[in-house]
């Protein structure tokens, strides 16, 4: 069955950098759209950021665009998220998502990231 | 990037009807047939309840249907269960190659 595990959260300080991982099994990672999603505490999903199967393209929301990349190994079947400048506001549960056409189908767990001082 | 606006909360009664509504505009919900929604309960991931407006993946409940008009999408609940209370998102694609959710609605079955 699809698995999405994500890994890499933990408190960073505001400034700070952190890389997530999502590992993907039981599909072929190498044909699906993946996409970040985020929760802060309190508040509703907010889009993040996706990569094409293949990696040659990627969109970000203007929240993260300039300071978060994302990025894929089709042979290690890994999606990551490299977060630079946090800020306060990217606090968050972070969810690896595989899509299904326009939407996402499958949601890994999440992990926390906390930008505190 | 706005959010795509839905009502803070609905409620109705075991058995009722609810529709949930999604307000977009001309560059998402408006332009393109690509809404989703999503159901979350406290505590646990998101899961795909309708894509494409109106499409169900296997293993929803046929309760749930979807339906576009302009640059509304709507959720319908049918004969609405305990288990059915949790938050509901919207998403849509975007005419900037991004996706967008709604603020989500509180669903709570009285």
């Amino acid at each position: 069955q699809v698995q999405l595990v994500e890994s890499g959260g933990g408190v960073v300080q505001p400034g700070g950098s952190l890389r997530l991982s999502c590992a993907a099994s039981g599909f072929t990672f190498s044909s699906f759209t993946m996409h970040w999603v985020r929760r802060a505490p309190g508040k509703g999903l907010e889009w993040v950021s996706v990569i094409q199967n293949d990696g040659a393209n990627a969109y970000y929301a203007d929240s993260v665009r300039g300071r978060f990349t994302i990025s894929r190994d089709n042979s290690k079947n890994t999606l990551s998220l490299q977060m630079n400048s946090l800020r306060p506001e990217d606090t968050a549960v972070y969810y690896c998502a595989k899509a299904l056409k326009w939407g996402v189908d499958y949601w890994g767990q999440g992990t926390l990231v906390t930008v505190s001082s | 990037q706005s959010a795509l606006t839905q009502p803070p909360s609905v409620s109705g009664s075991p058995g009722q009807s609810v529709t949930l509504s999604c307000t977009g505009t001309s560059s998402d919900v408006g332009t393109y047939n690509r809404v989703s929604w999503y159901q979350q309960p406290p505590g646990t991931a998101p899961k795909l309840m309708i894509y494409e407006v109106s499409n169900r993946p296997s293993g929803v409940p046929d309760r749930f249907s979807g339906s576009k008009s302009g640059n509304t999408a709507s959720l319908t609940i049918s004969g609405l269960q305990a288990e059915d209370e949790a938050d509901y998102y919207c998403s849509s694609y975007t005419s900037s190659n991004t996706w967008v959710f709604g603020g989500g609605t509180k669903l709570t079955v009285l």
